[in-house]
């Protein structure tokens, strides 16, 4: 199977300023169409999770362009930019290249 | 835009069978792949197996002996069967769309197992 690793597992940020989390995969993410399936959820305190990133870099809609993905290889990033309150929260990120699929183990942000 | 939600019992006796089901709204069945997984308190989230509305399965190596998923056009749901459980299978059970994207989600419903 393949790992996901997601670093740092804890991350405290202040009002305004950036994060960023990275997201490690034991082999690549290339799938046979050339596509790759990394992705990145939010889970809010007491919700379901939401995608907000889908194939590395293509921010869903209504995410706001305060997130971003990145990545290529083996080496995933999602950036928050002007990290607001609302962005408490666990995010994972999750392959779909490889079956079976897979999450990082989460990232939990707090202000 | 599509929605999902989850429905079925919230407390299973260890041994028994788990059963869920996720109706489907604003999109037909035969549109996708459809996805159930499964988040164990403070724990992180694991895909225990998808269909396609032919019938086509794939399950998780560590639950396919457990696992069976079916689909049901005429009432545009799916279903989960989860066999012989254990106080190892008390979760938040999900469902959502296409496995390799998961873009929607259903809100989710706790499972406990317990006599």
């Amino acid at each position: 199977d393949v790992v996901m690793t997601q670093s740092p597992l804890s991350l405290p940020v202040t009002l305004g300023q950036s994060a960023s989390i990275s997201c490690r995969s034991s082999q690549g993410l290339v799938y046979s169409n050339g596509d790759i399936f990394l992705n990145w959820y939010q889970q809010r305190p007491g919700q379901s999770p939401r995608r907000l990133i889908y194939k590395v870099s293509n921010r869903d809609s209504g995410v706001p362009d305060r997130f971003s993905g990145s990545g290529s290889g083996t080496d995933f990033t999602l950036t928050i930019n002007r990290v607001e309150a609302e962005d408490v929260g666990v995010y994972f990120c999750m392959q779909g290249t490889h079956w079976p699929f897979n999450f990082g183990q989460g990232t939990k942000l707090e202000i | 835009q599509v929605q999902l939600q989850e429905s079925g019992p919230g407390l299973v006796e260890p041994s028994e069978t788990l059963s869920l089901t996720c109706t489907v709204s604003g999109a037909s069945i035969t549109s996708s792949y459809w996805t159930w997984l499964r988040q164990p308190p403070g724990k992180g989230l694991e895909q225990i197996g998808y269909i396609y509305y032919n019938g086509i399965t794939n399950y998780s190596p560590s639950l396919w002996s457990r696992v069976t998923i079916s689909v049901d056009l005429s009432k545009n749901h799916f279903s989960l069967r989860l066999t012989s459980v254990t106080a190892a299978d008390t979760a938040v059970y999900y469902c959502s769309t296409d496995p390799r994207t998961l873009e929607a989600w259903g809100q989710g419903t706790p499972v406990t197992v317990s006599s």
